[in-house]
């Protein structure tokens, strides 16, 4: 099992400019989830989703949209990137009746 | 406001030097304690859950406990190999996890 991946790993943008982020799994989890790690805070949940089909919004998820069409893949868009969401992302899944988070290794993004 | 804070935010011990991580919580209907170890540059990675006060888990240097208030991570005659960012996070009675902002422990021979 290649567990969660995430592509790319890194990435630069400019202000204004979209873009998605990979994220899939292969271990038939049920439940994903996108968090967003700067520093001198914590993991911060921007959207998650509970199976194919139905997503929902974490704490933090003014500026990205995701969908969910199969249990493997759960992709984040930036829509019109901004500097303040320079940050290192990560996708995770968990088995269903676990909490149990298994993480992928991280994209570091850049706006400038 | 639900809360969780870790203490300290930085650590170093010497090799065999035994100490205890913090993590306190203010969170109403605490559903689950967990604490991953986190590698620069890499994803979080779970050691623990703990679901209710007096319940403690150990792997291999580490355990875990929890009380009503507090968790604490011990690391028992710690290694170079255990220097990490030590992450906790707390499910409220909702599928989100609040993770603290980490101790960074370092391990010196």
């Amino acid at each position: 099992n290649a567990g969660v991946t995430q592509t790319p790993k890194f990435q630069v943008l400019k202000t204004g400019q979209s873009m998605t982020l990979q994220c899939a799994q292969d271990m038939n989890h049920e439940y994903m989830s996108w968090y967003r790690q700067d520093p001198g805070m914590g993991l911060r949940l921007i959207h998650y989703s509970v199976g194919a089909g139905i997503t929902d919004q974490g704490e933090v998820p003014n500026g990205y949209n995701v969908s969910r069409s199969t249990t493997e893949d759960f992709p984040l868009r930036l829509l019109s990137a901004a500097p303040s969401q320079t940050s290192v992302y990560f996708c995770a899944s968990t088995p269903g009746g676990s909490y149990e988070q298994y993480f992928g290794p991280g994209t570091r993004l850049t706006v400038t | 406001e639900d809360q969780v804070t870790q203490s300290p935010e930085a650590l170093r011990l010497q090799e065999g030097e035994s100490s205890s991580l913090n993590c306190s919580y203010t969170v109403s209907g605490l559903r689950g304690l967990f604490w991953y170890r986190q590698d620069p540059g890499k994803g979080p990675e779970f050691l623990f859950t703990l679901y209710s006060a007096g319940e403690e888990k150990e792997k291999e240097r580490l355990k875990a406990t929890l009380t009503k208030k507090e968790s604490f991570l011990h690391i028992t005659a710690p290694k170079p190999e255990d220097s990490a960012t030590y992450l906790c996070a707390v499910r409220r009675n909702t599928d989100k996890l609040i993770f603290g902002t980490g101790t960074r422990l370092q391990v010196f021979p």
